[in-house]
């Protein structure tokens, strides 16, 4: 078991590229979380998938965004048109959760540091 | 709103006494509690967690207290060492009661273990 694991760690972009994410949650979990931190706040959720279905979007992911697990494995986070104020670090999250249980623990990967310019 | 908070960013602590890092909460629904601890450019390591039916957890020198009435957690390290310099973030969810299951995070307590 390698953990969480996102990629890119790095990247700088022009202001109106796309970019995009990947996130390899750990292998048997089946939830699949993203949140974006930035300097001096907590993680903040923006969305979360179990299996290959997005169940909730939180009001911060605007129309740029979008999250993608297609097969119940990895997931893709793109922000198109990318804007100033989406810098921040992305982070991924995975949980085993069971039914109505949902107690669980996230796990979180180490991020991706967006820096628009 | 914040719905949880963390309202000391920053602690300074001897090697060898005890950390204690708080946390409050508003939203009654909450009933799961974690406490991750985050080094720069990493993403946050779980470290423990509480569920709303006890009122402790301990893991080895962590200990997290539950106080319901209060809406208030506590996170206790004891002894501290330097490599608990970290930032630790509470966060909270409300699984069981509303089956949503996101974390809201606190904006973080900055932990500095002096030598």
């Amino acid at each position: 078991d390698t953990g969480v694991s996102q990629d890119p760690r790095h990247k700088i972009t022009k202001r109106g590229q796309n970019v995009t994410f990947r996130c390899d949650p750990i292998s048997e979990h089946n939830r699949l979380y993203w949140y974006r931190q930035t300097l001096g706040q907590g993680p903040e959720f923006l969305t979360y998938f179990q299996n290959e279905a997005q169940l909730e979007k939180s009001r911060l992911l605007s129309d740029r965004f979008s999250a993608e697990r297609p097969k119940g494995s990895f997931s893709t986070l793109e922000i198109q048109r990318t804007e100033q104020g989406d810098s921040a670090m992305y982070l991924c999250a995975s949980s085993l959760g069971f039914g109505t249980s949902v107690q669980e623990t996230q796990y979180f990967g180490p991020g991706t540091r967006l820096l628009v310019l | 709103d914040q719905q949880v908070k963390q309202n000391s960013p920053s602690l300074s602590v001897q090697e060898g006494r005890i950390s204690i890092l708080n946390c409050d909460y508003t939203n009654s629904m909450f009933d799961y509690f974690l406490w991750y601890k985050k080094y720069p450019a990493e993403g946050p390591t779980f470290l423990i967690s509480i569920s709303s039916i006890k009122d402790k957890n301990e893991d080895g020198r962590f200990t997290v207290f539950l106080n319901k009435s209060a809406k208030h957690l506590s996170l206790h390290i004891v002894p501290s060492q330097p490599g608990d310099s970290a930032v630790y973030f509470c966060a909270a969810s409300a699984g069981l009661n509303s089956g949503n299951t996101p974390l809201v995070f606190g904006k973080g307590t900055r932990l500095s273990v002096i030598a």
